[in-house]
C-alpha cells in the first residue's frame, strides 16, 4: 500500500473553501486515491475517489495532478458541521481500506 | 436500506475477560471488516472476510480474532482482555472485497469497549 502524508491539522472559516493536500509518491499505476470523513464517535464515511485528472460529486471535488504523486480534496464553503477528521487513502480498489493514517483534523469556525 | 449495524453500542469488561462484537452488513454486502480506533493510534485495520473467509490481517495479536456467517453477519471476540484494549470498535461493509472494484465502505457507529 501507498505511504501518505497529509496535514495534521487546518484551520478555516465558514464559507471558505478548504484544500487539504495529500502525498503519495509511491503511488502504483493501479491504485486510486479516496477520501474518507469522520465525526466524532462515527464511523467514517465516503466522501470521494478518484484515479486522474478531476473528479467532482455534491460535496466535493479531488484534483490529481498527471503525475499522481500528490491529490488534494477540496471542500467548497465549508460549515460548521464540516468540522472533522479527512483521511486520505492510497491503493487498488477496496485494498485502500487496509491502512487508515491519522487523517487531517480540519476545524471550521465562524 | 438499513446501514451497518453494531451491537452492542458500549461495553464495559474487567482485565482478562473476554469479549465479542456483533457486526450486521447492509443486506447484499458480502465484505466485513474490522478496525480498532484509540486517540493514540488513531484507526487500524484488524482483519476483513468475505464469505466466510478471512481475506485480510491487520497487525494484532492473537487475541483478536474473528468469524463471519452465511448470512454475512460477523463477529469479532477478543480474549483476555488487556487494558490497552479500551477502543472504539468499527466495523464496515462493502459489496467486494479487496482486489474487485466495489469500493465504497459503509461504516457502522461502533463499539465502545472500555476495560477496567
Amino acid at each position: 500500500l501507498a505511504k501518505t502524508t497529509q496535514p495534521i491539522s487546518m484551520d478555516s472559516y465558514e464559507g471558505q473553501e478548504v484544500n487539504i493536500t495529500c502525498s503519495h509518491n509511491n503511488i502504483a499505476t493501479n491504485d486510486y486515491i479516496t477520501w474518507y470523513q469522520q465525526f466524532p464517535s462515527q464511523g467514517p464515511r465516503f466522501i470521494i475517489q478518484g484515479y486522474k485528472t478531476k473528479v467532482t460529486n455534491e460535496v466535493a471535488s479531488l484534483f490529481i495532478p498527471a503525475d499522481r504523486k500528490s491529490s488534494t480534496l477540496s471542500l467548497p464553503r465549508v460549515s460548521l458541521s464540516d468540522t472533522a477528521v479527512y483521511y486520505c487513502l492510497v491503493g487498488f480498489p477496496n485494498d485502500y481500506k487496509l491502512s487508515f493514517g491519522a487523517g487531517t483534523t480540519v476545524t471550521v469556525r465562524a | 436500506k438499513a446501514g451497518v449495524t453494531q451491537t452492542p453500542r458500549y461495553l464495559i469488561k474487567t482485565r482478562g475477560q473476554q469479549v465479542t462484537l456483533s457486526c450486521s452488513p447492509i443486506s447484499g454486502h458480502r465484505s466485513v471488516s474490522w478496525y480498532q480506533q484509540t486517540p493514540g493510534q488513531g484507526l487500524q485495520f484488524l482483519f476483513e472476510y468475505f464469505s466466510e473467509t478471512q481475506r485480510n490481517k491487520g497487525n494484532f495479536p492473537g487475541r483478536f480474532s474473528g468469524r463471519q456467517f452465511s448470512n454475512s453477519r460477523s463477529e469479532m471476540n477478543v480474549s483476555t482482555l488487556e487494558l490497552g484494549d479500551s477502543a472504539l470498535y468499527l466495523c464496515a461493509s462493502s459489496l467486494g472485497s479487496t482486489g474487485t472494484t466495489n469500493t465504497e465502505a459503509f461504516f457502522g457507529q461502533g463499539t465502545r469497549l472500555t476495560v477496567v
